[in-house]
């Protein structure tokens, strides 16, 4: 059964810090990857998404890698703002289905 | 296009009452979700469908039902609330033809079961 891990569960740094989430799954056969952001009582908006085949994807002030192998991906956030405060969840596509982490909560303080 | 929309937005129900929540996307995608989030948790896969018609359980579907008459709709009933029900339901729906591809979702309802 697949599981997935985000690290830190939570995260406050100050404006401009360029920042680093963790998530882990334990099961490499995956068709793709995910990253989340959701924002208190809304919904998801998918940030990047990553297919098996690549190593990673950048979008603006965000780049997530995945390491297929070591079943682990990492989103890097530079030079972080205020209206970057989120939760951020991670999630992998095994068939037909995707298995979300519980999230890492995020607050970037001016 | 409207993406994917849910109704209602918040649901107030007393234990063994019974609701629909209705979640109609214009994508023309062939697969849809249906997702639960308890507090400070990720989302858990209830029901999904891969097109019209055709329904499965996920990992969650106990108290639960789905139906799948039209590419656009995807309701999720219950039948008999329990304060275990409590939680925010989450509708996506994904490519056609391709389940792998990247999901959207809905603003979610916010469920409570007293």
């Amino acid at each position: 059964k697949q599981e997935v891990t985000q690290i830190p569960a939570a995260l406050s740094v100050p404006e401009g810090e360029n920042l680093v989430l963790n998530c882990s799954f334990t099961d490499s056969a995956i068709y793709n990857l995910q990253w989340f952001r959701q924002d208190p009582g809304k919904g998801l908006t998918s940030l990047l998404l990553i297919q098996s085949s690549q190593r990673e994807q950048t979008s603006g002030r965000l780049n997530a890698s995945l390491d297929k192998s070591s079943g682990r991906s990492t989103l890097y956030i530079a030079a972080s703002q205020p209206g970057d405060s989120a939760t951020y969840l991670c999630a992998v596509m095994g068939f037909q289905k995707l298995v979300f982490g519980t999230g890492t909560r995020l607050l970037v303080s001016p | 296009n409207a993406g994917v929309t849910q109704t209602p937005k918040f649901r107030i129900l007393k234990i063994g009452q019974s609701m629909t929540l209705q979640c109609t996307q214009d994508m023309n995608h062939n697969y849809m979700y249906w997702y639960r989030q308890d507090p400070g948790m990720g989302l858990k896969l209830i029901y999904y469908s891969v097109g019209a018609g055709i329904t499965d359980k996920g990992e969650v579907p106990n108290g639960y039902n789905v139906s799948r008459s039209t590419t656009e709709d995807f309701p999720l009933r219950l039948e008999l609330a329990a304060p275990s029900q409590t939680s925010v339901y989450f509708c996506a729906s994904s490519y056609p033809g391709q389940g792998h591809n990247e999901q959207f979702f809905g603003p979610g309802t916010r469920l409570t079961v007293l």
